[in-house]
């Protein structure tokens, strides 16, 4: 079957860096994408990664190994903006085209 | 570029009446993606248009979803008739290049069947 596992919470401090773990079992892979969503927004695109390794983007950073079928998300400098629901979702297969999500991980960030 | 809009926000229906969501993505860009969230679970995949065709609608839930997309613009999706079950968010999403640079999301429709 299809899954995608992240931790449903997490808290941290304003300017802390947090990780955000999400592992997955699929039956194809063509790259896995990380979203931030602020409630009642469009979740918005942060990351994506087809090969192993390590992608930095100013604070954020996302990571995969796809032998362990295993990525995190990690936020530096955290600022109270950042508390959001993050997703993790895997493009499927070469075939398709379609994102299997997490079920997301809403981080707080306290002052 | 404006980005992917979505209307109505909000929808409350009773059971059994009809509804159409309508997704209007990116200029320029051919796919276009319906997803649902329901209540506590995960986004799921409801189907994606490659122009004005029907790519891949493994995630139809059952005959009761129609989307359409004339013209290759704006896609609507319909709910007839509406059950409790179809309650939840409906997201529609955008990409030029069948998503290596990111596929591009809207906001949202809230559907609430009562």
């Amino acid at each position: 079957g299809q899954n995608i596992d992240q931790p449903t919470e997490m808290t941290a401090t304003e300017g802390a860096i947090v990780q955000i773990n999400c592992t997955y079992q699929t039956s194809g892979f063509n790259g896995l994408f990380w979203y931030q969503q602020h409630a009642g927004e469009a979740p918005t695109f942060l990351s994506y990664n087809v090969l192993d390794g390590l992608e930095e983007k100013g604070r954020f950073s996302s990571f995969l190994s796809r032998s362990k079928g295993y990525s995190y998300l990690l936020l530096k400098e955290l600022q109270m903006k950042d508390s959001a629901s993050y997703l993790c979702a895997v493009r499927g297969g070469y075939n398709t085209d379609k994102l299997i999500f997490g079920t997301g991980t809403r981080l707080q960030v306290f002052p | 570029e404006a980005g992917v809009t979505q209307f109505p926000s909000h929808s409350v229906i009773e059971k059994g009446q009809t509804v159409t969501l309508r997704c209007d993505p990116i200029s320029g860009h051919d796919n276009l993606y319906w997803y649902r969230r329901v209540m506590g679970k995960e986004i799921k995949f409801l189907l994606h248009f490659v122009k004005e065709s029907k790519q891949d609608e493994s995630g139809m839930p059952n005959n009761r979803f129609l989307a359409e997309r004339t013209g290759g613009t704006y896609s609507t999706l319909k709910v007839q008739p509406a059950e409790l079950e179809d309650s939840g968010v409906y997201f529609c999403a955008s990409s030029q290049d069948q998503g290596f640079s990111g596929y591009t999301f809207g906001s949202g429709t809230r559907l609430t069947v009562v």
